[in-house]
């Protein structure tokens, strides 16, 4: 049982260039996350999904896209990459969004923008 | 919008003494609080709750308390350990129940 797992884990773009992150869980969750966290500003939600075929915006989508064609899986592109979107993405996943459910985090991607 | 404020934003203390860590946050109607513990370089993992219909909850050294008068809840931390070195995370469920985030607690225990 792998949990939730990221690839990669490092990654160097330059920008304008574009790459997709892949969060893949195998705990048959409902709930999918993609957060970014920065320095002194917590984890921040881009985009997340309630369930396979799913997306809803999250407080920074601006700059991403998401898509989960299967329920295992989350995808998080950048198509245009910005320095300002340098940061390490984690991916979560919770068993639904009902209340008190805990969220499983992945071991986080970190991505540098030159 | 909705939002989670957290003090510290970093807190050292002698190994073996108690450490507190306090969030206020802003919609009276949430109902959930839970806590996550981040050690360097690894990811969030949830170390305790609290739902609104309980005032306090402990589990071993560390315990949470709500105060939903004032909509405010802290970690507490007793017989700190080198082990409770990491940044703590509170957050609060909204209506959507998404979970908004508190800035960060770097915690340093000194030997």
């Amino acid at each position: 049982n792998a949990g939730v797992t990221q690839t990669p884990k490092f990654r160097v773009l330059k920008t304008g260039q574009s790459m997709t992150l892949l969060c893949a869980q195998d705990m048959n969750h409902e709930y999918m996350y993609w957060y970014r966290q920065d320095p002194g500003m917590g984890l921040r939600l881009i985009h997340y999904s309630v369930g396979e075929g799913t997306t809803a915006k999250g407080e920074v989508p601006d700059g991403y896209n998401v898509s989960r064609l299967k329920k295992q899986n989350f995808l998080l592109g950048l198509e245009s990459a910005a320095p300002s979107q340098t940061s390490v993405y984690f991916c979560a996943s919770s068993p639904s969004g009902v209340s008190y459910n805990e969220q499983f985090f992945g071991p986080g991607t970190r991505l540098t923008v030159l | 919008g909705e939002n989670v404020e957290q003090h510290p934003s970093t807190l050292s203390v002698q190994e073996g003494d108690s450490a507190v860590i306090k969030c206020t946050y802003s919609d009276s109607a949430s109902n959930y609080f839970p806590w996550y513990k981040q050690e360097l370089g690894k990811r969030p993992q949830l170390i305790i709750d609290i739902r609104s219909n309980v005032g306090e909850k402990k589990d071993q050294r560390i315990a949470v308390t709500l105060n939903k008068t004032a909509k405010h809840f802290s970690l507490h931390i007793t017989e700190t350990q080198p082990e409770d070195s990491a940044v703590y995370f509170c957050a609060e469920e909204d209506s959507n129940y998404q979970l908004i985030w508190g800035a960060g607690t770097k915690l340093i225990i000194k030997p």
